[in-house]
């Protein structure tokens, strides 16, 4: 069975860090891009970040770009976001996405909140 | 960016009801289009991808239709399992961007 698991999320003050996880298991991890995507509460879906099977291919939404990092990990299968410079708008549930341009699969998601 | 928006935002149906919500893209993106759908407290659930390709296991009342900058999920006979957020989503280019979402529910 195909599993998505994140985790890192938490309640955090503006302008601090996070790092968020994702571990993929019951699939070749290697062969497939992985995605953040996030919901702010009562609301739609942003994509946030994605990268390669190889990491040679990484994009942001603007909105992120250069405060967030993604990075990947395969022999470990696992993706990460790091986070920096947060603030209140970054507040969401984060969501790990297996996939280039179609996401199949979806782990729960992880909660961030940035709030002093 | 291309930006997504869907029609309508919300609607109410009852059991056995056809339903069709669109989707537009502000440019052509082909068929680089997907559909999910989301239920409360839980994570999108991928119902159609490339326009018009069921994915594996959802049910064939399901139907993608559209290319270019118009597009459709039709709902032919809904179910008491179908009312929940739908949402489009294109792939044509980054930023990957999702529709605001049509919630469906009981009238």
């Amino acid at each position: 069975e195909v599993q998505l698991v994140e985790s890192g999320g938490g309640l955090v003050q503006p302008g601090r860090s996070l790092r968020l996880s994702c571990e993929g298991s019951g699939f070749t991890f290697e062969n497939y891009a992985i995605h953040w995507v996030r919901q702010a509460p009562g609301k739609g879906l942003e994509w946030v970040s994605g990268i390669s099977w190889n990491s040679a291919s990484i994009d942001y939404v603007d909105s992120v770009k250069g405060r967030f990092t993604i990075s990947r990990d395969n022999a470990k299968n696992s993706a990460w976001l790091q986070m920096d410079s947060l603030t209140a708008e970054d507040t969401a549930l984060y969501f790990c996405v297996r996939g280039t341009g179609t996401f199949d699969y979806w782990g729960r998601g992880t909660l961030v909140t940035v709030s002093s | 960016d291309i930006q997504m928006t869907q029609s309508p935002i919300s609607l109410s149906a009852s059991v056995g009801d056809r339903v069709t919500i669109t989707c537009q893209a502000s440019q052509d993106i082909s068929d680089y289009l997907n559909w999910y759908q989301q239920k409360p407290g839980k994570a999108p659930n991928l119902l159609i991808y490339d326009a018009s390709n069921l994915k594996t296991g959802v049910p064939s009342r399901f139907s993608g239709s559209g290319s270019g900058t118009y597009f459709t999920l039709t709902i032919s006979s809904l179910q008491p399992e179908d009312f929940a957020t739908y949402f489009c989503q294109q792939y044509e280019k980054y930023p990957r961007t999702f529709g605001p979402g049509t919630k469906v529910d009981l009238k």
